[in-house]
């Protein structure tokens, strides 16, 4: 099993333009999440998704959009990349929210 | 508001030595206390799970404590090793309304050196 995996691994944005994150999971858990990770700071919460079809907006979800449209995969959206969406981006998933999160190896994003 | 405070920051040990890193929370209502590993580059790792009834847990060298009445935990490294470098992150996870939520620390970076 390959577990959570993430593409692109890094990527190089222009201020304004837009891309998209992919994660993947083939351990068939229903809970997906999208975190950032700042130094200094906690990982936080953008948006999850408690199932195929639904999504759910976390602590930072402003700037970014998502879509679970098959239950292994949760995307992550940026419309108009600004510097300060900077980070480091991980998507994780569980079977339920009381359950261990498995985290994918994360994709590091610059905005020039 | 619920807040998860590690320390130290960073910690520096030699190849061998014991190491104990702490993790203070005012999270409320409690669910379950849970220590990731991660290493440089890779996402985190789930080391152990504690829940309100558990005082402590081993994972091989690795034992969490767990004090639900002062709101803390510990995590005790035994004989470290190189392969111990990475953050180490306290993770606590809270009952609401709306489903469990969870609330990070900012990690302890720790260097294991020869």
């Amino acid at each position: 099993n390959a577990g959570v995996t993430q593409t692109p691994k890094f990527r190089v944005l222009k201020t304004g333009q837009s891309m998209t994150l992919l994660c993947a999971q083939d351990m068939n858990h229903e809970y997906m999440y999208w975190y950032r990770q700042d130094p200094g700071m906690g990982l936080r919460l953008i948006h999850y998704s408690v199932g195929e079809g639904t999504t759910a907006k976390g602590e930072v979800p402003d700037g970014y959009n998502v879509s679970r449209l098959k239950k292994q995969n949760f995307l992550l959206g940026l419309e108009s990349a600004a510097p300060s969406q900077t980070s480091v981006y991980f998507c994780a998933s569980n079977r339920g929210s009381y359950n261990e999160q498995f985290f994918g190896p994360g994709t590091r994003l610059t905005v020039l | 508001k619920n807040q998860v405070e590690q320390s130290p920051q960073s910690l520096i040990i030699l190849e061998g030595k014991n190491c104990t890193l702490q993790c203070n929370y005012t999270v409320s209502p409690f669910s379950n206390l849970r220590w990731y590993k991660q290493d440089t580059g890779r996402g985190p790792v789930s080391l152990t799970i504690m829940t309100f009834s558990e005082n402590t847990k081993s994972n091989g060298r690795y034992t969490a404590t767990l004090d639900a009445d002062t709101k803390q935990s510990s995590l005790h490294i035994t004989a470290s090793q190189l392969s111990d470098s990475a953050s180490y992150i306290c993770v606590v996870t809270w009952v609401t309304g709306g489903g469990n939520k969870l609330t990070f620390g900012t990690g302890t970076q720790l260097k294991v050196e020869l």
